[in-house]
């Protein structure tokens, strides 16, 4: 079981907007920046947002991030079928001095 | 532009050991920190080890503590994962990745089987 917890699975039609939410605790989201990442096994995953809401060079603004609180969610719109992939918060938890992610949501475009 | 190959991955047996090797394009590993991280089959993304730029700290997941070591050689740009005492629970592609907390960069992934 992760320490950080998303929803297995979300879905939403092509151009259509998604959230994926991220809950941890104030050992881990709560005091620390939240990364996400997208990852299709077999591929090298990909950083899109660092620092709660930052992207990196090259991240589309489809997608975005926020924190609140011990909760961070990704949003992203315009949804492609290319965005179909595995979405993972990550961030360092205080308490346990590690890096801790999300189990993971997995993003159908229909 | 910064690339990372890992090599070594293959199939050993319960109890055997392995070397996992990370080759950055430039050099990248005194200046960032860098990790391992892996992915089981159906499973999803677990760190398991993070080393300093500074080289002064190492980090390991509890999972995989006293059985695996993280160590870099900064001459040739390369970063390893010494594995032992491998289990099962072990199998997974493994990516060496760069960054403190957000990994902005990834190698494609070696594949470690352990199975008898």
């Amino acid at each position: 079981q992760s320490v950080l917890t998303q929803p297995p699975s979300v879905s939403a039609a092509p151009g259509q907007k998604v959230t994926i939410s991220c809950s941890g605790s104030s050992s881990n989201i709560g005091n620390n920046y939240v990364s996400w990442y997208q990852h299709l096994p077999g591929t090298a995953p990909k950083l899109l947002i660092y620092e709660n809401n930052r992207r990196p060079s090259g991240i589309p603004d489809r997608f975005s991030g926020s924190k609140s609180g011990t909760s961070a969610t990704l949003g992203i719109t315009g949804l492609q079928t290319g965005d179909e992939a595995d979405y993972f918060c990550g961030t360092w938890d205080s308490s346990l001095s590690v890096v801790v992610f999300g189990g993971g949501t997995q993003l159908t475009v229909l | 532009e910064v690339q990372l190959l890992e090599s070594g991955g293959g199939l050993v047996q319960p109890g055997g050991s392995l070397r996992l090797s990370c080759v950055a394009s430039t050099s990248t590993f005194s200046t960032y920190a860098v990790n391992w991280v892996r992915r089981a089959p159906g499973k999803g993304l677990e760190w398991v080890s993070t080393l300093t730029d500074s080289g002064a700290n190492i980090y390991l997941a509890d999972s995989v503590k006293g059985r695996f070591t993280i160590s870099r050689d900064i001459s040739t740009n390369s970063l390893y994962l010494h594995m032992t005492s491998l289990r099962v629970e072990d199998t997974a592609v493994y990516y060496c990745a760069r960054g403190l907390i957000a990994f902005d960069l990834w190698g494609q992934g070696t594949l470690v089987t352990v199975s008898s």
